[in-house]
């Protein structure tokens, strides 16, 4: 199957701080997505990206399609307690299938 | 509106019983998947369905079967329950993959024993 990685796998930030991850492929993906998981849920999506070089943003949250189309990255700003949780990044070339990364959990020390 | 309403919440199965997991959507969404989601991997796509009647396999299909009789429905049937079948089962649904991604149930908490 596809493989993206993410990373960090963890992080652990104070209140206040801002937050990078990234997630790459080995394949050119047409649509990015990333989505946040909290303990018992689901994930929900927070944006998407459909393409290169296409920046977004939702609140404090913002993420970038890479040029090359094999990357993607999320930015949260000022982070707060209920930021807490796991970003998972989703890529598709189709739009039928979506692979997803392994996810990096986030930690927000009050 | 419920969204997407998964049953059951939790199940234990012994080693080759079979069972259904239940998916419903209330959205009229046409394309349904099947996730599951183990530590450390993510969540890696079972099947999928991009209509009614319609059903194609996943990355790790083997063990699974579905079918797609209406719109609103997707059930996922294990045939012979193995351990490593022991995961968190999730289903999606989405009305235009491309535009909205995925709406996600709450998931089922699956364990083989």
């Amino acid at each position: 199957g596809q493989q993206l990685n993410q990373s960090p796998q963890s992080m652990f930030i104070q209140e206040g701080e801002d937050v990078s991850m990234n997630c790459t492929s080995s394949s050119i993906f047409n649509t990015w997505l990333w989505y946040k998981q909290d303990p018992g849920e689901g994930p929900v999506l927070l944006i998407a990206l459909y393409k290169a070089g296409e920046l977004t943003s939702n609140g404090r949250l913002t993420a970038q399609f890479g040029i090359t189309r094999k990357d993607s990255f999320l930015n949260i700003s000022a982070s707060i307690p209920s930021d807490v949780g796991i970003y998972f990044c989703a890529g598709s070339r189709t739009g039928n299938q979506f692979y997803f990364g392994t996810g990096t959990s986030l930690t927000v020390i009050p | 509106n419920a969204g997407v309403t998964q049953t059951p919440k939790f199940q234990v199965l012994k080693t080759g019983q079979s069972m259904t997991l239940q998916c419903a959507q209330d959205m009229n969404h046409e394309y349904m998947s099947w996730y599951r989601q183990d530590p450390g991997m993510g969540l890696r796509l079972i099947h999928y369905s991009v209509g009614a009647g319609i059903t194609d396999q996943g990355e790790v299909p083997n063990g699974y079967n579905v079918s797609r009789s209406t719109t609103e429905d997707f059930p996922l049937r294990l045939l012979s329950a193995a351990p490593s079948q022991t995961s968190v089962y999730f289903c999606a649904s989405s009305y235009s993959l491309r535009n909205y991604g995925y709406t996600f149930g709450s998931g089922t908490r699956l364990t083989v024993v």
